[in-house]
């Protein structure tokens, strides 16, 4: 079954702390993995593909294919950072329409 | 630009009654349109999904069902609202005819509340 798994409802950090937000997927085919965010008050957005092996607002996430993870993150939390991160999967590789499943989705939240 | 918007913002429903969710697009054509819907400690789920007007498919068998009728308006409807239809419905829309690496852009949702 496709799935993707956030283990952490919420995490809390400091800032200037490092960030790891967890994100594994099963799914038998060759994927296409997201992370969206979502900042108080604003509309579900995306972060940062894999595909594009790029970093965003200072986050980074790799594709292991070995452990099906493709965790997020920032090796210094800012308090902007603070927001609702949804690790996302996309199973219909090269077909029109595709849609994404979601993981519940992990609060981030960074204090001072 | 593209810009997506949905409609109402806010809805309060009694169980029973009737529901229509409105979603346009502007400054794009033939977009690939979404709906899913959040509901709480669950995680954002896929309702359905449309690659052009009158296509359909959905994704979760339920009361709700949704129509394209142009080309960039999609709707989300339901004959009868349940308790459990209780949720933060947000439509998305992609570029047509790429493969999955699309990015899929959101618009400010519809927050629905039967009682």
């Amino acid at each position: 079954a496709q799935r993707v798994t956030q283990p952490e409802k919420l995490l809390s950090v400091f800032k200037g702390a490092p960030v790891e937000l967890k994100c594994n997927y099963s799914y038998s085919g060759s994927p296409e993995l997201f992370w969206y965010v979502q900042y108080s008050r604003q509309r579900l957005q995306l972060l940062l593909r894999h595909i594009s092996r790029e970093s965003i607002k200072g986050f980074t996430a790799d594709l292991n294919k070995g452990e099906t993870s493709f965790h997020l993150k920032k090796p210094f939390a800012q308090e902007e950072d603070s927001a609702m991160y949804y690790c996302a999967l996309s199973p219909r590789f090269n077909q029109a329409g595709t849609a994404l499943i979601f993981g519940k989705g992990t609060t981030l939240s960074v204090s001072s | 630009s593209q810009t997506i918007h949905q409609w109402p913002a806010t809805l309060v429903q009694p169980v029973g009654s009737p529901l229509s969710l409105e979603c346009t697009v502007e400054g794009t054509s033939n977009p690939n349109l979404y709906w899913y819907r959040q509901a709480a400690g669950r995680g954002l789920q896929l309702l359905f999904y449309s690659v052009g007007i009158g296509q359909i498919s959905s994704e979760v068998p339920q009361n709700l069902s949704a129509s394209r009728p142009q080309d960039r308006q999609f709707i989300l409807s339901s004959k009868k609202l349940l308790l459990s239809d209780s949720g933060f419905y947000l439509c998305a829309w992609s570029v047509a005819g790429t493969s999955g690496k699309e990015t899929q852009y959101f618009g400010p949702g519809t927050r629905l509340l039967v009682l």
